[in-house]
Parts: structure tokens; sequence; C-alpha cells
């Protein structure tokens, strides 16, 4: 079954660090450009982050840039969110998703993970 | 970058209603569009891409159409399964930015 599933949510203060991860299984990982999509509490789907299929090159909405850093680790499957200088308002539900198309990154995102909860509050 | 905006913002309609959700781009797009259905407490599911492509599983009743700057979702006969938050997407650029949601609830 193809498959992502977070991990690493959590409650961190403002100004903290965290690093969120997605493993993926039942495709070949290291064929798909891959993305980090949040949702803050009762709020629209914004997209964070995105990075090719090798690492090697990566995407950024403004509002992160300098803060986060997406990373993969294809060998072990594995997608990462490393954020830091935590603000109130990264407060969202994390998901990570696949590009549908296999070494393609202009494609609707077709696989999401069930979501992992960062809470960002003294 | 480039602003997706959706109309309406709420659509309240019957069980069999015919719906149109509209999504319009700051700049054109091509069809590098996706719609995207998400009921609460769970992930957005894939719906259409390249504006008119029905994804593998989801029902006829669900159509797109489109391209540059405007596009429109349709569900044709509402069933209660349908009820939910829709968005749409552009993958024009490696900055992907979604619209901001039409809710579609019980009239």
């Amino acid at each position: 079954e193809v498959q992502l599933v977070e991990s690493g949510g959590g409650l961190v203060q403002p100004g903290g660090s965290r690093r969120l991860s997605c493993a993926a299984s039942g495709f070949t990982f290291s064929s798909y450009w891959m993305n980090w999509v949040r949702q803050a509490p009762g709020k629209g789907l914004e997209w964070v982050a995105t990075i090719k299929q090798d690492g090697r090159e990566n995407y950024y909405v403004d509002s992160v840039k300098g803060r986060f850093t997406i990373s993969r680790d294809n060998a072990k499957n594995l997608l990462y969110l490393q954020m830091s200088r935590l603000r109130a308002e990264d407060t969202a539900v994390y998901y990570c998703a696949r590009v549908r198309s296999s070494g393609w990154p202009y494609d609707a995102f077709d696989i999401w993970g069930q979501g992992t909860m960062l809470t960002v509050s003294s | 970058d480039i602003q997706m905006t959706q109309s309406p913002s709420t659509l309240s309609a019957s069980v069999g209603d015919r719906v149109t959700i509209t999504c319009r781009a700051s700049e054109r797009i091509g069809t590098y569009l996706a719609w995207y259905q998400q009921k609460p407490g769970k992930a957005p599911k894939l719906l259409i891409y390249k504006a008119s492509t029905l994804e593998s599983g989801v029902p006829s009743k669900f159509s797109g159409s489109g391209s540059g700057t405007e596009f429109t979702l349709t569900i044709s006969s509402l069933q209660p399964d349908d009820f939910a938050t829709y968005y749409c997407q552009q993958y024009n650029s490696y900055v992907r930015t979604f619209g901001q949601g039409t809710k579609v609830e019980i009239q």
C-alpha cells in the first residue's frame, strides 16, 4: 500500500526548533518530488516546501525561508522538515505529500499523509 | 507568486443539486491546476489534475474545466458524502499555491 506517515509534531515554545519526519512506503520514494503542506486551525491549505528526488533542489514559501529546511534520506525513505525560530503563526497540521508524476515537479499531489500537529506556544 | 482566488467561499446546497466552484489565477497557468476535497480532520484528497483529468477512483460526477486563468469544478447531483471543503491548487511554478477553499454545506 502506498503510504506516507508523518511524525514529530507537538508543543514547542516560540523561538524553538523541531524536526518533522515523513516515512514513505509502497512506492519508489527516490523517484518523486516531495512536499510539505500545512493547515492552521480552521484555515486553508498552505504549501510550505518542495524537494527534488535527489535533494539537490528545494523551494519554500516566503514566510518560512531562512527558518525551515526540507531534506530527504532516500536510503531510509524519509522526508524531513527542520523548523527553527518557530512562531505562533507556524501552528498547524503539517502534511507531507507526493507529486503525482515520477521525476517531474509540475503535477498535483496524489498521496498525502495523515498529518502531524505542531503547536507553537509558551 | 501566483495567487489563486476561489468563489464562493461558502456554498449552501441540497442533495441532488448541481454546483459549480470557480478558481481564478493571478496569471496564466495553462492547465496546471488541481482540485482537492477535504473533510474535517482528514487529509486532502486529489479529485482532478491537469484542470480536467479525473484522478483514478474519483466518481464521474466531478468534472473540471478551464485553462489560462479561469477554472471551474462542477459536482453533479450532490450526495451527503460530497459536503466538504474544496481547494484548487496551481502547480505551474515550483512555488505552488492553493485557493482559500470553498465549503459546500447542506442548505
